[in-house]
């Protein structure tokens, strides 16, 4: 597609349940980042995709936290017994190639955990 | 998490005015990147550093590398009404591919 799409855009979740949150980045990008972005605040490094192997994964909070991308394109981060703590929007990005800085954001997925 | 340290925390300005904002860090980053955050979307890349004291300009936008290596400036002249918006610094670490550490943001609103 023309840009990084992130689905749902909205997720309330009650505390306790489990979430998945989409991201389909622009197509042949090879790159692909989660980032956490508390309200009033930047944006976290979460974990980080080449192709379909997960090269960093220091920035994920606890083992609640998960993501995967089988085929190197579709990506998803999942999160285990939701926690009002993980209260935040999620952004995805992705980039041609491994180094680049040229990112891509989506437009997130704002989660609200109750 | 780490964030770098941005000032000002916000700011009121008017149509026309120049607007100056920094960022800086405890650490050493061997690249700088300026994004924009306009309400309900991602961040968007404004201009990028590479190399310490290099100053780059892209339109009324101008940033620069601090010698240092732990700060940067990003300058706005002439700002109009769609400047508004949210503006990020990030920084790369040596030896961390592509992850970036970004910094708590200056929130720019303009009058007319």
């Amino acid at each position: 597609g023309a840009g990084v799409s992130q689905s749902p855009r909205y997720k309330v979740a009650k505390r306790g349940q489990d979430v998945a949150l989409r991201c389909d980045p622009i197509s042949g990008h090879v790159s692909l980042f989660w980032y956490q972005q508390a309200l009033g605040q930047g944006p976290e490094f979460l974990t980080y995709f080449q192709n379909e192997a997960q090269l960093d994964k220091s920035g994920l909070p606890s083992d609640r936290f998960f993501a995967e991308r089988p085929e190197g394109s579709v990506s998803t981060l999942k999160i285990q017994r939701t926690q009002q703590e993980d209260s935040a929007v999620y952004l995805c990005a992705s980039s041609l190639f491994q180094g680049s800085y040229g990112y891509t954001f989506g437009s997130g997925t704002r989660l609200t955990v109750v | 998490g780490q964030q770098l340290n941005q000032s000002p925390q916000s700011m009121f300005i008017q149509e026309g005015e120049d607007v100056s904002m920094n960022c800086t860090s405890s650490s050493i980053f061997n690249t700088w990147l300026w994004y924009k955050q306009d309400p309900g979307e991602g961040p968007v890349l404004l201009i990028a550093l590479y190399k310490a004291g290099e100053l780059t300009s892209n339109g009324r936008l101008t940033a620069q590398f601090g010698i240092t290596r732990k700060d940067s400036f990003l300058n706005i002249s002439a700002s109009i009404p769609s400047d508004v918006g949210i503006y990020f610094c990030a920084g790369q670490m040596t030896g961390t591919a592509s992850k970036l550490t970004f910094g708590t943001g200056t929130r720019l609103q303009v009058t007319l």
